[in-house]
C-alpha cells in the first residue's frame, strides 16, 4: 500500500525555468509533509515542509503547495540551478502520535544548461 | 538542526559476516531512527532506536537480523548480521527534531555485499 506516490520517475527542465515535482498521498490523516533532496552518495537533506492547516510554504527559491481536498502537494524550483539536480523526496507523517515518516519513490530532477 | 555522522561511510562485506554502524549527533536528541535504501528504492523504516530500551522495529525487520543499540541521547549503532548480496543498500541515520516535525539525516553508510 503506496501512501505517498511520486508518479514521475524524472524530470528534465531547462536551466533558469520553473521545475514542479508532484506528489499524491491517500492518507487523510498525514498533517504534516516534507520534501528532500538527495545527491548521490549523500544522505537525504530536508528541503521544506508544509503544516496542513497551511497551503503554501515559501523559502527562498522553493515553494511547496498543499491541496488537501485533491491530497497532493508540489515543490515549484524556480528559477532552476544546475546544483538542483537531485533526487527529490516526497514524504508525509502524521504528527499526532508521533506516527512514522512515510516516503515516496523519488522523481530524479535533471537541470539542463 | 542536528550535526550527524555515520561510520563507516561505505563498506565491501563477505556474505555471512556482520558489519556494525556508528551514528553519532552533536546535540542530545529525542528520537533516532535507522532506514534503508536499497538500490534505485525509496527510504525504508528499519526501526526506532529507544534510548535506555530495545528498538522498535517496523514490518519485516527483526532484531536477530539488525539488532540496535542506543547507549545514550546522542549515539546509536545498527549491526547488519550474518549478511547477503541482499542487504546491499544504502543505510541511514536520522534524528528527530524537538518539536517532532521534522527528520534530519546522516550521511549514510554505503554497503555492498558480495
Amino acid at each position: 500500500d503506496q501512501q505517498v506516490k511520486q508518479n514521475s520517475p524524472s524530470l528534465s527542465v531547462q536551466e533558469g525555468r520553473i521545475s514542479i515535482l508532484n506528489c499524491d498521498y491517500t492518507n487523510s490523516m498525514f498533517d504534516y509533509f516534507l520534501w528532500y533532496k538527495k545527491y548521490p552518495a549523500e544522505g537525504p537533506t530536508f528541503l521544506i515542509s508544509i503544516s496542513s492547516i497551511k497551503d503554501k510554504n515559501e523559502d527562498g527559491r522553493f515553494t511547496v503547495f498543499l491541496n488537501k481536498s485533491a491530497k497532493h502537494l508540489s515543490l515549484h524550483i524556480v528559477p532552476s540551478q544546475p546544483g538542483d539536480s537531485a533526487v527529490y523526496f516526497c514524504a508525509a507523517r502524521r504528527i499526532q502520535g508521533a506516527q512514522k515518516l512515510v516516503f515516496g519513490q523519488g522523481t530524479r530532477l535533471t537541470i539542463n544548461p | 538542526s542536528a550535526v550527524i555522522s555515520q561510520k563507516p561511510s561505505r563498506d565491501i562485506c563477505q556474505r555471512g559476516t556482520s558489519l556494525t554502524i556508528q551514528c553519532q549527533v552533536d546535540s542530545q536528541v529525542t528520537m533516532m531512527f535507522w532506514y534503508r535504501q536499497q538500490p534505485g528504492q525509496s527510504l525504508t523504516l528499519i526501526a526506532t532506536a529507544n534510548q535506555g530500551s530495545e528498538a522498535t522495529y517496523e514490518s519485516g525487520f527483526v532484531i536477530d537480523k539488525f539488532p540496535i543499540s542506543r547507549p545514550n541521547l546522542t549515539f546509536s549503532t545498527l549491526t547488519v548480521s550474518n549478511m547477503s548480496p541482499e542487504d546491499s543498500s544504502i543505510y541511514l541515520c536520522s534524528v528527530e527534531t524537538s518539536m517532532g516535525e521534522t527528520q534530519y539525516f546522516g550521511p549514510g553508510t554505503r554497503l555492498l555485499v558480495l
